[in-house]
């Protein structure tokens, strides 16, 4: 148990709908950055949010938008979707300054159709 | 930014030694080598960093040699379980701009 919750876990949308997931970061952890896994391939970086703050970013388009609250959990949003964005979606916690230990959730899976 | 080169498969039977090695020729000087462990629909999980020659802990070890332009990972007495896809990372330590590239891993299958 890394402590790093995601919701939901599983979902399905359409072409054009928009979707919303959410992570909870482990206690104390100040850094939560996003990733998308295609089947078969490994965890490419979205963005990376500290201190809620948008402080990197892969190569995403614009319609991949993220949000870090007061207690650190965030939010990843995605406009006008494309199947190529059915994917698993990882959120990954961690602390400023410390190990770089990336702490992962279980992920959601989103299923465009 | 440090690219990786591992292999994209391995086998290997249980209660053997594993050892994973990973090809990163252009690691800055600043950068750390990480393994992250992961098994089908679960987020990946922190096996062992390490900066420069050696580093155990209780699941694994990591050798680097002194140019720093490769890494071996180490499971010793796999079983089963240990079935997963193993990812080299390389990357700054810098906590708030990190930005790993994760290639396609090694898939390690262990067999009875």
């Amino acid at each position: 148990e890394t402590g790093v919750t995601q919701s939901p876990t599983h979902l399905i949308k359409t072409r054009g709908q928009q979707v919303t997931l959410r992570c909870s970061s482990q206690s104390g952890h100040n850094t939560v950055s996003w990733y998308q896994q295609a089947l078969g391939q490994g965890p490419q970086f979205i963005f990376q949010y500290y201190r809620e703050e948008e402080n990197g970013r892969g190569n995403f388009p614009p319609r991949f938008s993220g949000l870090q609250f007061p207690n650190y959990s965030s939010e990843l949003n995605v406009n006008a979707l494309e199947l190529d964005d059915s994917a698993l979606y990882l959120c990954a916690s961690s602390f400023n300054g410390a190990t770089g230990e990336l702490f992962f959730g279980e992920g959601s899976r989103l299923t465009v159709l | 930014l440090a690219k990786t080169t591992q292999p994209i498969s391995m086998d290997s039977y249980e209660g053997q030694e594993v050892n994973i090695t990973c090809s990163h020729n252009n690691i800055a000087t600043n950068d750390y080598i990480t393994w992250y462990q992961q098994f089908p629909s679960q987020g990946p999980r922190f096996i062992i960093q390490g900066y420069k020659t050696k580093v155990t802990n209780e699941v694994a070890s990591l050798f680097i040699p002194a140019d720093r332009k490769s890494s071996t990972l180490s499971l010793p007495r796999v079983s089963l379980s240990d079935t997963a896809v193993y990812y080299c990372l390389v990357g700054a330590n810098a906590g708030n701009n990190r930005k790993l590239i994760w290639g396609l891993g090694t898939s390690l299958a262990v067999n009875p």
